[in-house]
């Protein structure tokens, strides 16, 4: 079945650094991808997404590009903040693209200090 | 624009007993889907729900079921609580039916099983 796979967390950063948070997926079809972001004490929220092989998707600094040949999908940030620090979660789309049944990675936690 | 709501936050119950969790989608919203959330499985699809009718079934027990009512409002119940139900259950609701739309989520109602 559909499967993702992120690194371990938590990640570490200091603030201005460079962030990498590796994804990787299993899946049939067509699926989509994104990155959904849990703050502290909120519901998840949707970061970025891309619908298909090559596309980038970006937001507030962040972005990921949905590479097909190496089936992954890596989140990256040239400076991250204090205001980063939350738990981040890979997920793709059931083979049709439909998003609203999501196949989730287990979450890599950032904190990030000054 | 009022959030998804869930209800209640937070609760316990013993073995054996059942629960009803409740979801308000976002005004306008017709889709709503259910996650389980817990440290060792992560996010788990649940199911979901389109114009009062069920339109996936994630990989859970029949003790696991819900509905939907026609003003989009859903519940999800779960019978014979095990300690392994302890978890905290998501709600999203979505605008768009199919494709990559995004997913809205709650903050959750958290169920600790004694």
């Amino acid at each position: 079945g559909d499967s993702v796979t992120q690194m371990e967390g938590p990640v570490t950063l200091s603030e201005e650094a460079f962030l990498t948070i590796n994804c990787t997926y299993t899946a049939t079809g067509y699926p989509s991808l994104f990155w959904y972001v849990q703050y502290p004490g909120e519901g998840l929220q949707l970061l970025l997404k891309a619908t298909k092989a090559d596309d980038k998707g970006s937001n507030k600094g962040f972005e990921a590009t949905y590479r097909k040949e190496t089936t992954s999908f890596h989140l990256e940030k040239g400076s991250v903040q204090v205001s980063d620090s939350a738990v981040y979660f890979c997920a793709l789309s059931d083979r049709y693209g439909t998003a609203s049944k999501l196949t989730f990675g287990t979450g890599t936690r950032l904190q990030v200090t000054l | 624009k009022a959030g998804v709501t869930q209800t209640p936050r937070y609760l316990i119950k013993t073995r054996g007993q059942q629960v009803t969790l409740s979801c308000s989608p976002i005004s306008g919203h017709r889709s709503v889907s259910w996650y389980q959330q817990t440290p060792g499985q992560g996010l788990q699809f649940l199911f979901e729900y389109f114009s009062e009718t069920q339109r996936n079934k994630g990989n859970f027990p029949g003790r696991f079921s819900g509905r939907q009512f026609s003003n989009s409002r859903s519940e999800m119940n779960v019978s014979t609580l095990e300690l392994g139900d302890s978890a905290l259950y998501l709600c999203a609701s979505s605008l768009v039916v199919s494709g990559a739309g995004e997913l809205f989520f709650g903050e959750g109602s958290r169920l600790t099983v004694l």
